[in-house]
């Protein structure tokens, strides 16, 4: 059971706007940077937003990362079929003195 | 170009012992942190542990505390993960990611190695 809480799924159809939550504590979302990874099947997690809201050089402007209180989101406009995958968020958490990962957020294209 | 190459696909039996490796280039091995994550099948990620190589720092996280061990080799920019005996519920895809910045992240990740232990 981790700290941080993802929807176990979401999905939307092409071009739709999809929205993937995290949520967590004082301790961890509500102190620290979130940190978003996607991980599509087969491969390795890819680092996709960093500090809360920020893009790493390659990753689609389709692609957001919000924060707000001890809850975050990544947000997904215009999907499309190569975007289908697993969504991770992670934070460091002060109480454990390390990062943890969301259980992850499978997302499929319909 | 940053790179983080880990070793190829193990089978092992029962009690087994095994060490994978990730060979680290393109940046400094030495001012980074190295980590390891655990993706059993069908699950999420786990982090174990991370290794600080310029002197060897390591911090388990408690789950994994005792049941392996991480370490590091300076001149050959190379970090490692051992087992000294497997179990069957060892079996899961081991990645090692780079940790930058503080309080650290992980921005580059290796391909990940598979374990298998079966009998």
């Amino acid at each position: 059971q981790s700290v941080l809480t993802q929807p176990p799924s979401a999905s939307g159809t092409p071009g739709q706007r999809v929205t993937i939550s995290c949520s967590g504590s004082k301790s961890n979302i509500g102190s620290n940077h979130v940190y978003w990874y996607q991980q599509l099947p087969g491969t390795a997690p890819k680092l996709f937003i960093f500090r809360n809201d920020q893009r790493p050089s390659g990753v689609p402007d389709r692609f957001s990362g919000s924060k707000s209180g001890t809850s975050a989101s990544l947000a997904i406009s215009g999907l499309r079929s190569e975007d289908e995958g697993d969504y991770y968020c992670a934070v460091w958490d002060d109480s454990l003195s390390g990062p943890v990962f969301g259980g992850g957020t499978k997302l499929t294209v319909l | 170009e940053v790179q983080l190459v880990q070793s190829g696909a193990e089978v092992r039996k029962p009690g087994q012992s095994l060490k994978i490796s990730c060979k680290a280039s393109g940046f400094s091995f030495t001012s980074y942190w190295i980590a390891w994550v655990r993706q059993m099948p069908g699950k999420g990620l786990e982090l174990m542990g991370v290794i600080y190589p310029d002197d060897s720092e390591t911090t388990y996280s408690p789950s994994f505390q005792g049941q392996v061990t991480i370490s590091a080799d300076k001149s050959l920019t190379t970090a490692y993960l051992q087992w000294s005996s497997l179990n069957a519920s060892d079996t899961a895809i081991y990645y090692c990611a780079r940790g930058t910045s503080w309080p650290y992240y992980f921005d580059y990740w290796g391909q990940g190695t598979l374990v298998t232990v079966s009998s």
